[in-house]
């Protein structure tokens, strides 16, 4: 069964700091790998896709990549501002075309 | 194209009552899913349809839960008997294909509330 795994679960970091979320996951065997925003109450807003063929994708100030075979994925936050602030969830589909949640990483970027 | 559409955003309701939700997802997506998501966790997969066809379902789908998607369209969900414990956002999503290169989009969500 596969696991989707985030750490750190909360982080505050001050404006004008680069960070990483990581993300891992127990089953190899994905196809694509998805990095989510989601804002208090509301609905989830796709940041990044990562194929399986793919290692990387890069979007602004995010750059997400993916690493099957060590089932990982980490998504890099440059320059942090307070409008970053949401909670980051990271997502793998799985052969059967559904998709596999972690738990999200909170994050605060504090003025 | 408006996207994945869904009705009604917030729903407060008393424990015993029945609630129903819809979904419209985006037109000609023929894979549609539901997911719950509670306070502090990330969604978890309740069912998907491929057109009229319910083809997976979570064991977190109590009998108290029945989805439908009548002629492959919108489709909805509806909880019987609500409980305090299915107090959740219930997030619908679409794709394209039934293929591994398909990509979610999700919707809004739909917030319920039982007191």
């Amino acid at each position: 069964k596969q696991e989707v795994t985030q750490i750190p679960a909360a982080l505050s970091v001050p404006e004008g700091e680069n960070l990483v979320l990581n993300c891992s996951f127990t089953d190899s065997a994905i196809y694509n790998l998805q990095w989510f925003r989601q804002d208090p109450g509301k609905g989830l807003t796709s940041l990044l896709l990562i194929q399986s063929s793919q290692r990387e994708q890069t979007s602004g100030r995010l750059n997400a990549s993916l690493d099957k075979s060590s089932g990982r994925s980490t998504l890099y936050i440059a320059a942090s501002q307070p409008g970053d602030s949401a909670t980051y969830l990271c997502a793998v589909y799985n052969q059967g075309g559904k998709l596999i949640f972690g738990q999200g990483t909170e994050l605060s970027v504090k003025p | 194209d408006t996207g994945v559409s869904q009705d009604p955003r917030h729903k407060i309701t008393k424990r015993g009552q029945n609630v129903t939700f819809r979904c419209d997802p985006i037109s000609e997506h023929n894979r549609l899913y539901w997911y719950r998501q509670t306070l502090g966790q990330g969604p978890e997969f309740l069912t998907y349809f491929q057109n009229e066809a319910q083809l997976e379902k979570s064991r977190l789908l109590s009998d108290r839960f029945s989805a439908e998607r009548p002629k492959g369209s919108f489709s909805t969900l509806e909880i019987q008997r609500t409980e305090q414990g299915d107090s959740a956002m219930y997030l619908c999503a679409s794709s394209p294909s039934s293929t591994g290169a398909n990509v979610l989009t999700f919707g809004a969500g739909s917030r319920l509330t039982v007191l």
